[in-house]
């Protein structure tokens, strides 16, 4: 059964620090894996989709990277800003599947 | 609509009330998944439509828990007897492609659910 474990738990920076979330899940097999932000009250927004195939993907201060045969990938955030402030979840899809399979997500808090 | 709509977005119940949470999917998605995630936790997988089928319904934690999409579009997740640990969030998700082949999936704002 595919485990998707996420460190730190919760994160707190000051504003401008570059920070990496982590994720690691326990069956190689995916077909790809994303990140998401989550808001209080708020629905998932995705923010990256890496296919099994990459290694990376970019958008604006966000790269995350995907090593699948170590089962890790990290979420990169650059120059922190308040308004990061938020919960990141990693989530996989299996080969030949369709549901996501979530982490426990980071709290993370960028202070002033 | 622009996105995925639930309603109502708050519901108390008192234990043992049925409750009926809904969804409005993106017009012309054909996949309908529903989400339960408990305070602190990631979502966890409860269902899945294919336009008015409903193909995986593996994650549904008991038989209290019920849901159709008799249309194809709006879907209603019902919850019989409700217990306190069904407190959660329950989250809506549709994509536009079907089973074979994976579509970004698209989440609504969710429907807190407490029970007393």
């Amino acid at each position: 059964k595919q485990e998707v474990t996420q460190i730190p738990a919760a994160l707190s920076v000051p504003e401008g620090e570059n920070l990496v979330l982590n994720c690691s899940f326990t069956d190689s097999a995916i077909y790809n894996l994303q990140w998401f932000r989550q808001d209080p009250g708020k629905g998932l927004t995705s923010l990256l989709l890496i296919q099994s195939s990459q290694r990376e993907q970019t958008s604006g201060r966000l790269n995350a990277s995907l090593d699948k045969s170590s089962g890790r990938s990290t979420l990169y955030i650059a120059a922190s800003q308040p308004g990061d402030s938020a919960t990141y979840l990693c989530a996989v899809i299996m080969d030949s599947s369709y549901k996501l399979i979530f982490g426990s997500g980071t709290r993370l808090l960028v202070r002033p | 609509g622009a996105g995925v709509s639930q309603s109502p977005r708050y519901k108390v119940a008192k234990r043992g009330q049925d409750v009926a949470l809904r969804c409005d999917p993106i017009s012309g998605h054909v996949s309908l998944f529903w989400y339960q995630q408990a305070l602190g936790q990631g979502p966890e997988f409860l269902t899945y439509f294919q336009n008015e089928a409903q193909l995986d319904k593996s994650g549904l934690p008991s038989d209290r828990f019920f849901a159709e999409r008799p249309e194809g579009s709006v879907s209603t997740l019902k919850i019989q007897r409700t217990q306190q640990e069904d407190s959660a969030v329950y989250l809506c998700a549709s994509s536009l492609g079907v089973l074979s082949s994976y579509n970004e999936q698209f989440f609504g704002p969710g429907t807190r659910l407490t029970v007393l």
